[in-house]
């Protein structure tokens, strides 16, 4: 069955201090890894999508990473507008679009 | 271009009463997905439409229900409602193309039953 974990639940930052968001995984055949960000009262917006260990993707102040096991959110210099929940979500190669999420990391940046 | 639109955005139902929730996807979208969100369970996958079909289901007893439109347009129902139904709804749009799992997620439709 597959299982996707993200750590830690919670993650309280200083404005500019940078830190990373973990997400294992468990999946028979991976299709494709991705993030979104969850703004309270809101959709999931998509950040990412990762298809290959060694593969990383970057956007203004989130770089994402991909082994064989996980996926790594490095968040670098980060402000308070970042605080969000982060999601992660692998997709099967046998699953169709069907994309199974972790239970998120919230992340809060205070000034 | 307008976004992934859902209706109603809130509603209150009672056990046993059925519930239809509405999703019009962006404009050239024709898969539509929909996932329940808890805080105890997090995002989980319903279903997914595309041409009219399911082409996808998750794991969710056969009270949830969907369909999807010629226009792409997609309704999901739940009957004999229970209190484990209270949950954020949420329709995801996308274009179904290659391994993109980019999904365009409306803002949802928050369900309590009492």
């Amino acid at each position: 069955e597959d299982q996707v974990t993200q750590s830690p639940e919670a993650l309280r930052l200083q404005e500019g201090e940078s830190s990373s968001l973990n997400c294992s995984y468990t999946v028979s055949g991976l299709r494709g890894l991705f993030w979104y960000r969850q703004d309270p009262g809101k959709g999931p917006e998509f950040l990412f999508t990762l298809y290959s260990a060694g593969e990383e993707k970057e956007k203004e102040r989130l770089k994402a990473t991909l082994t064989k096991k996980e996926s790594f959110l490095h968040i670098t210099a980060p402000k308070p507008e970042d605080s969000a929940t982060y999601l992660c979500a692998v997709q099967r190669s046998n699953s169709g679009y069907a994309l199974n999420f972790g239970k998120g990391t919230s992340l809060l940046v205070t000034p | 271009k307008a976004g992934v639109t859902q209706t109603p955005r809130y509603l209150i139902k009672t056990r046993g009463q059925q519930v239809t929730l509405s999703c019009s996807p962006i404009s050239g979208h024709r898969s539509v997905s929909w996932y329940q969100q808890t805080p105890g369970q997090g995002l989980q996958f319903l279903f997914e439409y595309f041409s009219e079909t399911q082409r996808n289901k998750g794991n969710f007893p056969g009270r949830f229900s969907g369909r999807q439109f010629s226009n792409s347009r997609s309704e999901m129902n739940v009957s004999t409602l229970e209190l484990g139904d209270s949950a954020l709804y949420l329709c995801a749009s996308s274009l179904r193309t290659g391994n993109s799992g980019e999904l365009f997620f409306g803002e949802g439709s928050r369900l309590t039953v009492l």
